[in-house]
């Protein structure tokens, strides 16, 4: 069974401090995988990954794939309030087309 | 437009209603998807759409009935929903099956 195991599961900083969250997975024939960010209503979209060690980037975020040991990490520099939310990590198979779902991880930046 | 909305944004229904929920985009993507999501927990698959032809159903009761009338709109038919169903009810579209997924901001959904 396909499975993403998320962690922390929540984690509260202070302004400025620099977080990784750490997103692990088993998933037969894997195709993608996925972060979202997700404040009172609809994930939004993230970062897609799908080859090893090549970081993506975007602001202060930036995320890492390394499928010989399947895992996936998001850092977020110098944090700010506004970055308090669930971040989830989904995985998508090369067939079924589907996502499965981490458990996210609850970011509390305090001011 | 590069966005998927969702109507209504919230919903009270009886265990013996009958209401639907919408979701839209023109985005000119070729799958869409409907998710349930619980309180404090992940969003849930429940139907896949490809090209307006349902490709995936992970084994939902059939109280939940979708409908794809075409490439632009996603329904969800409710029909005897249980306390149990109420939820977050998430509808995505994703440029073709697979890749990223954009989602609507979802239709809260208490039955009682």
């Amino acid at each position: 069974e396909d499975k993403v195991v998320q962690s922390p599961l929540s984690l509260v900083v202070h302004e400025g401090d620099t977080v990784t969250l750490n997103c692990s997975y088993e998933v037969t024939n894997f195709r993608s995988l996925l972060w979202y960010k997700q404040e009172k209503k609809a994930p939004t979209f993230l970062f897609m990954l799908t080859s090893s060690g090549i970081e993506k980037k975007s602001g202060r975020l930036s995320s890492i794939l390394d499928k010989k040991e399947l895992f996936s990490i998001l850092n977020i520099t110098a944090t700010q309030t506004g970055d308090s939310a669930i971040y989830l990590c989904a995985v998508e198979a090369k067939y079924g087309n589907k996502l499965v779902f981490g458990a996210g991880t609850i970011l509390r930046v305090k001011s | 437009d590069t966005e998927v909305t969702q109507t209504p944004k919230h919903l009270v229904m009886g265990m013996t209603n009958k209401k639907s929920l919408k979701c839209e985009q023109h985005m000119g993507h070729r799958a869409m998807y409907w998710y349930k999501q619980k309180a404090k927990k992940p969003p849930e698959l429940m139907f896949v759409y490809s090209y307006e032809k349902l490709s995936i159903n992970e084994s939902v009761p059939s109280r939940f009935s979708p409908e794809c009338p075409n490439s632009s709109l996603l329904n969800l038919h409710l029909h005897a929903l249980q306390p149990e169903d109420s939820a977050l009810y998430l509808c995505a579209s994703s440029r073709f099956t697979g890749g990223e997924q954009f989602f609507g901001p979802g239709t809260r959904l208490t039955v009682l």
